[in-house]
């Protein structure tokens, strides 16, 4: 079935880059997404790709995608505080339906001053 | 559009008692999705619906947990009995077939004590 995964944490430096890395299982995935999730809040659309891309650029974000490789990466450049949050990896499509979203496990990201 | 719109906020409850969560998806969304946050199983999908209709309910956990989606504008999400192992952040979720984003409520943070 279909499955996504994340590492857990990652820590940075403010005003240093963060790469945040994600697989999936599912070739015929559609749409693949990033969302943040701030302390007690829901999950805030970030930014996506459609699978026929392999990079998108918006603002600070940079998503790459290696479909050959199923990895999804999220870039955030000049990290800032307020970038401390949870981001959850997911894709859409696929073999069973084109609504159904599956999550990854979400990675807390850990900005210092 | 005031966007996707749970209740309650919160819950507190103790355990056997019966818990409904209600969601609201945004007018117009087709697909409803439940989602259940847990420190340790990360975002899971717990059932959704395409035009009222569960489409997939492979993710809810047993039997104690029934959804429904009588129309278009309202689901809900039922336990019972509760147990001390169900507290967790539910999510609700709606998109359409033609929209790239998926929108989150703000959760209901159960907690069964």
């Amino acid at each position: 079935g279909e499955d996504v995964e994340q590492s857990l944490f990652l820590s940075v430096r403010e005003g240093d880059s963060s790469v945040i890395n994600c697989t999936y299982t599912d070739s015929s995935s559609t749409y693949l997404y990033w969302y943040k999730q701030e302390p007690g809040a829901g999950l805030q659309l970030l930014t996506y790709i459609f699978s026929n891309m392999d990079m998108k650029q918006d603002q600070r974000l940079t998503v790459l995608l290696n479909k050959k490789d199923k990895h999804l990466s999220l870039r955030i450049a000049d990290t800032q505080t307020g970038d401390s949050a949870i981001y959850f990896c997911a894709e859409r499509g696929g073999s069973s339906n084109t609504g159904k979203l599956i999550f990854g496990q979400g990675t807390t990201l850990q900005v210092k001053p | 559009d005031a966007g996707v719109i749970q209740s309650p906020r919160h819950e507190v409850t103790e355990m056997g008692q019966e818990v409904t969560l209600r969601c609201k998806p945004i007018s117009g969304h087709d697909y409803l999705f439940w989602y259940r946050q847990t420190m340790m199983r990360g975002l899971e999908l717990l059932i959704y619906f395409n035009n009222n209709v569960p489409i997939d309910d492979s993710g809810m956990p047993e039997d104690r947990f029934s959804a429904k989606m009588p129309n278009a504008s309202f689901s809900t999400l039922k336990i019972q009995p509760s147990e001390p192992r169900d507290s967790a952040v539910y999510f609700c979720a709606s998109t359409s077939g033609e929209s790239t984003e998926a929108f989150f409520g703000q959760g209901t943070r159960l907690t069964v004590v």
